[in-house]
């Protein structure tokens, strides 16, 4: 079972860091963490992702628990144009596809 | 640039009228995907394609087709639509090795009447 479980929706404040949750308890060893957003009338954008240790990149970073039951997306400054539906996902079936479930709708206020 | 393209955007149609989505990506991946998302149900798969001449059922996969005969093009056929195909669509690729990350197209709004 590849879900993972989010909150269904955070709010925060613009230029203000956002620590987006994700549980994904059952993950394997050899499983990597997707983080993917989608903002309004778009198709899903890939974020980030990672496997063991903490992860940076232009977009936002990945700081996953040292169990890899758990992980968290932080946006370090967020900004109006964050705001969309955020996925953590574990690729299923030998990474033959996205589970997407319901992911975090995230709010940003001005 | 890198990208995936979806023709059309938007389409309106009427029931058994058989009608094709084109997919194509210009970034050599093996792996491309069709899925679709509708409220409350979130993104379902419809059928993937790990490369050419080969394609496999997603979790939604009936009343679609697909066929894969060049890297770069995946369509979605649906040959006789019904109502309840009225969906948001999305293709996606990836290289076919980890880490797996996904790229998506615009989408295609489908409208069955």
């Amino acid at each position: 079972d590849a879900k993972t479980t989010q909150p269904n929706s955070m709010e925060s404040n613009e230029e203000e860091p956002v620590h987006l949750p994700c549980n994904h308890s059952t993950i394997s060893g050899t499983d990597y963490i997707h983080w993917y957003r989608q903002l309004p009338s778009q198709g899903p954008e890939y974020v980030i992702h990672g496997l063991t240790s903490n992860v940076n990149n232009r977009m936002a970073s990945l700081a996953i628990a040292e169990d890899r039951k758990s992980s968290t997306l932080i946006l370090h400054r967020a900004t109006l144009r964050d705001a969309a539906v955020y996925y953590c996902i574990r690729p299923d079936g030998g990474a033959q596809k996205l589970v997407f479930g319901q992911g975090t709708r995230l709010t940003i206020n001005p | 640039e890198a990208q995936v393209t979806q023709n059309p955007r938007y389409l309106i149609t009427v029931t058994g009228k058989k009608l094709t989505v084109t997919c194509s990506q210009n970034m050599n991946h093996e792996y491309m995907s069709w899925y679709r998302q509708d409220p409350g149900l979130g993104l379902r798969q419809i059928y993937y394609s790990m490369n050419v001449e080969v394609t496999d059922k997603g979790d939604v996969p009936e009343g679609y087709k697909v066929s894969r005969k060049e890297k770069r093009n995946f369509p979605l056929i649906l040959e006789s639509p019904s109502p309840n195909q009225t969906s948001l669509y999305f293709c996606a690729s990836r290289r076919d090795r980890a880490p797996y990350e996904q790229y998506f197209g615009p989408g295609t709004r489908l409208t069955v009447t």
